[in-house]
């Protein structure tokens, strides 16, 4: 069974400009979490869906958004660009919520 | 909000040494994830653990989940240098997010 995927690995932006990030879970998965990694402040959880639902948000503020879709892939959006954004961007998926998550690859954005 | 400490935060071991690191929490879990995670790589869990008490074995990997559900251990027995990499605990109470300890970094020495 495939793992999660994540597109793009990498990205490089400006300050100011917006960035999409895409997460297609595990096959049969509904739930899909994304968390933002910094060697300053660890793994950080962003958002948290189940079935096109945000069940959980976390302490970022609100040019971070995402969004799960029917299908249970699930894309988050930066907005106003900040080089504090520069991070390893992770989504995890699970078979349902509150059970064992699977991460994917990650996106590296680094913000200029 | 929820607070993991994982201590400790790097280990420098010999090939062959067995190896202990754990994670506390200021509140009550219902879950204790454990993950590796390589560099470039997006974490890989390694076990999973949803009772307190319970305590589970994957290959030379053996993690518990403590009786208060405020703890959990992971051991790794006879260290090899693929073990090299960031250990990572997490945990959840119900309706919460999963919450990260800071990792332990480990490093084989062969």
């Amino acid at each position: 069974k495939a793992g999660v995927t994540q597109t793009p690995r990498y990205l490089i932006k400006t300050r100011g400009q917006q960035v999409t990030l895409s997460c297609s879970p595990i096959s049969g998965h509904r739930s899909v979490s994304w968390y933002q990694q910094t060697p300053g402040q660890g793994l950080q959880f962003l958002f948290e869906y189940f079935s096109e639902t945000q069940r959980n948000k976390g302490n970022f503020p609100g040019r971070f958004s995402g969004r799960q879709f029917s299908n249970s892939r699930s894309e988050m959006n930066v907005s106003t660009l900040e080089l504090g954004d520069s991070a390893l961007y992770l989504c995890a998926s699970s078979l349902t919520d509150y059970y064992e998550q699977y991460f994917g690859p990650g996106t590296r954005l680094t913000v200029t | 909000g929820q607070q993991l400490n994982q201590s400790p935060q790097s280990m420098f071991i010999q090939e062959g040494e067995d190896v202990s690191m754990n994670c506390t929490s200021s509140s009550i879990f219902n879950t204790w994830l454990w993950y590796k995670q390589d560099p470039g790589e997006g974490p890989v869990l390694l076990i999973a653990l949803y009772k307190a008490g319970e305590l589970t074995s994957n290959g030379r990997l053996t993690a518990q989940f403590g009786i208060t559900r405020k703890d959990s251990f992971l051991n790794i027995s006879a260290s090899i240098p693929s073990d090299v990499g960031i250990y990572f605990c997490a945990g959840r109470d119900i309706k919460t997010p999963l919450v990260f300890g800071k990792g332990t970094r480990l490093s084989v020495i062969a």
